[in-house]
């Protein structure tokens, strides 16, 4: 059992937008903004797209976007695109000083 | 461009030692801006981070894994690895090796290995 919780699984048609949820406690992301996002493609390696719970790396795409509420991180993913068909992971620090991970998501794009 | 690569034993006995290494090319890990780490996967199960380490040799661990896991960096090879002790099915992952930093510590991981499948059977 992961210690972040997420939907199993979201889907969307071309050009929505989707949100995945990470819920977790005042442990983890209620008590520091230390939220990442990875994409992880079929047999590739994951890739960060979100840190500090909103920012993006240079290089990922502007419809990547990432928030956070109490206990409950979100990535948004506007303007659907088939490219974006992936599994999604958060993560977090936490107060135990080491990353915890949610379950992943697999978004299926429609 | 950064390039990781975990190489190791696919196949590993119940109680044996599960033996990781991550060559780094691209790049030295002899430098003060990141950790690098390993997090695996179980089958159908979330990412889970097992372990990192400082250029300065300073290592942090899963507290759950504390007791059975070493890391370890090789700066004249560029690489570092994982040795996981008296394993069980329980182990059996995808191990990826990674880059990271951000929180003051290792929060993000920016580059990973492609990832190598362990499987503990006897």
């Amino acid at each position: 059992q992961s210690a972040l919780t997420q939907p199993a699984s979201v889907s969307g048609s071309p050009g929505q937008s989707i949100t995945i949820s990470c819920t977790g406690t005042s442990s983890d992301i209620g008590g520091f903004n230390f939220v990442s996002w990875y994409q992880r493609h079929p047999g590739k390696a994951p890739k960060l797209i979100i840190y500090d719970v909103s920012n993006r790396p240079s290089g990922v795409s502007n419809r990547f976007s990432g928030s956070k509420s109490a206990n409950t991180a979100s990535l948004t993913i506007s303007g659907l695109q088939a490219e974006d068909e992936a599994d999604y992971f958060c993560s977090s620090f936490t107060s135990s000083s080491n990353v915890a991970f949610g379950g992943g998501t697999k978004l299926t794009v429609l | 461009q950064l390039q990781l690569q975990e190489s190791g034993p696919g196949l590993v006995k119940p109680s044996e030692i599960l033996s990781l290494t991550c060559s780094v090319s691209g790049g030295s890990i002899n430098r003060s801006d990141y950790y690098w780490g390993w997090i695996r996967q179980p089958p159908g199960k979330g990412l889970v981070w097992i372990a990192s380490i400082y250029y300065s040799g300073n290592s942090y661990y899963d507290p759950s894994l504390r007791s059975r896991a070493t890391i370890s960096l090789d700066t004249s090879k560029n690489q570092f690895s994982l040795k996981l002790n008296s394993v069980t099915a329980a182990d059996t992952a995808i191990y990826y090796c990674v880059r990271s930093w951000g929180c003051g510590g290792d929060c993000y991981s920016d580059y990973w290995g492609q990832g190598t499948l362990v499987t503990v059977s006897s």
